[in-house]
């Protein structure tokens, strides 16, 4: 059974690095995209960002100027950074792996999750 | 940029069936994918491609596409499927390429 255990601060200042990491264990990490989605309170899903086992990334246009996104696959982990932090950044933040239908001709939806991480923006 | 529209609620007695649409343009080109979120929890996968089930998901929950509407169906409603649901696709025609739905709150009488 494949699980995503994620961890990193949930508690920052306006201005600072939100960072955040997700191991991977029982299944195979290459071969796989990852991704990381968020969820302000009591509001809905948004996706931040991917990345495979290769390093190769591809960020939600709206974040992408403070984000990056990164890989150690000798830990079979990834992790999120975003700089800059305001309150509207607040909220849980997932990481999740992406399969494929075959429609797309490359990954279309998450089907395993990490247990969310609560970060909240706060000075 | 791509856009999925959902109910905000939808409420149904124990016992009977609820219907969650998602609506958006072309979505027959696209696959659909839906999630469950409970409180305090993360989305659980329930269909994916428009109308297949994850291995674990009761049979009572179903996807179906018409037009451009995507419908999660969830027949013999139980108290434990109250939850917020999402739609989801993704969309190649645009720089937001991964779309969810707003969501929907079901609510069981």
């Amino acid at each position: 059974q494949v699980q995503l255990q994620q961890w990193g601060a949930g508690l920052l200042k306006p201005s600072e690095t939100l960072s955040l990491t997700c191991a991977v264990s029982g299944g195979s990490f290459n071969g796989y995209y990852w991704s990381w989605i968020r969820q302000p309170p009591g509001k809905g899903l948004e996706w931040i960002g991917e990345i495979n086992h290769s390093g190769s990334t591809n960020y939600n246009p709206s974040l992408k100027s403070r984000v990056t996104i990164s890989v150690d696959t000798s830990k079979d982990q990834f992790s999120l950074k975003l700089r800059s932090v305001t309150a509207a950044d607040t909220g849980v933040y997932y990481c999740a792996r992406e399969l494929g239908t075959g429609r797309a001709a490359r990954p279309d939806y998450f089907d395993y999750w990490g247990q969310g991480t609560l970060v909240t923006v706060s000075s | 940029s791509y856009v999925l529209t959902q109910p905000p609620s939808v409420a149904v007695a124990p016992g009977q069936t609820a219907r969650i649409a998602c609506g958006g343009n072309n979505i027959g080109t696209k696959g659909v994918h839906w999630y469950q979120q409970k409180p305090g929890q993360a989305p659980v996968l329930v269909v994916y491609d428009d109308s297949d089930r994850p291995s674990g998901i009761p049979e009572r929950f179903s996807g179906s596409k018409s037009g451009n509407t995507a419908t999660l169906t969830i027949s013999r409603v139980e108290a434990g499927d109250e939850a917020d649901y999402y739609c989801q696709v993704w969309d190649g025609s645009s720089d937001h390429n991964w779309v969810f739905g707003g969501g929907t709150k079901l609510t069981v009488l």
